[in-house]
């Protein structure tokens, strides 16, 4: 088992769809990543967290220690938004290890 | 937020050969990893480029295959040694400027061996 579990593997949507992607992971960590991986290959950092929860524009990221859980949102979706997001932790040392990554296609 | 640098964004090699991947940050940073990225996967981390020492190798990824230099805080080097066809992969550094802090990524180095 992996120690980072994204789900749904792959995402079509219809713009302006409201856009939830799950990730599960399995080891302690210090914090937990969300990343934009676009078709150049290109990879940002959308969102480092350790609790709660924070916002950027449309994207609202969450996190529940306890469960283990983290969740990306993206609000009034748009074909721009269609990239591959991945989920990653750390530890102590900032050294990631990733989810295998949602394909997000939004359809305009 | 770091801008960097990564050279080649692609090569294609010849099976045997070796390729030198440069990592090249705007700014002073403490931490530098690099990853691969096979197709149709995710990344994973290859090892963390610590200045000034030996690269520190997550399993599966040995100095002889994959050596790393440090020579500052703003550059750091990728050496992927007598290439098989099962080294293309994306290359990608990553820097962040403390453990508290967000990585950012180079766009990466696609490489293919014949």
């Amino acid at each position: 088992k992996n120690e980072v579990e994204q789900s749904p593997q792959n995402l079509t949507a219809q713009e302006g769809e409201f856009i939830t992607i799950n990730c599960s992971y399995s080891v302690g960590i210090s914090a937990l990543h969300w990343l934009q991986q676009h078709p150049g290959g290109g990879i940002v950092s959308l969102f480092m967290l350790s609790s709660g929860k924070k916002k950027h524009g449309r994207l609202i990221a969450t996190i529940n220690i306890q469960e283990k859980h983290s969740s990306l949102h993206i609000t009034a979706s748009h074909p721009r938004d269609s990239a591959v997001y991945i989920c990653a932790v750390s530890g102590n040392g900032n050294d990631m290890r990733f989810g295998a990554g949602t394909r997000l296609t939004v359809k305009p | 937020s770091a801008v960097i640098s990564q050279k080649p964004s692609r090569d294609i090699c010849q099976r045997g050969t070796s390729l030198t991947i440069q990592c090249q940050v705007d700014s002073q940073v403490t931490m530098m990893f690099w990853y691969r990225q096979q197709p149709g996967q995710s990344l994973t981390l290859i090892a963390t480029a610590n200045q000034g020492s030996e690269a520190t190798y997550e399993s599966g990824f040995v100095i002889d295959k994959f050596p790393i230099s440090r020579p500052n805080l703003t550059f750091s080097t990728l050496t992927v040694s007598n290439m098989s066809p099962e080294d293309s992969s994306i290359y990608l550094c990553s820097v962040a400027l403390n453990s508290n802090q967000p990585q950012h990524f180079g766009d990466g180095t696609r490489l293919s061996i014949l």
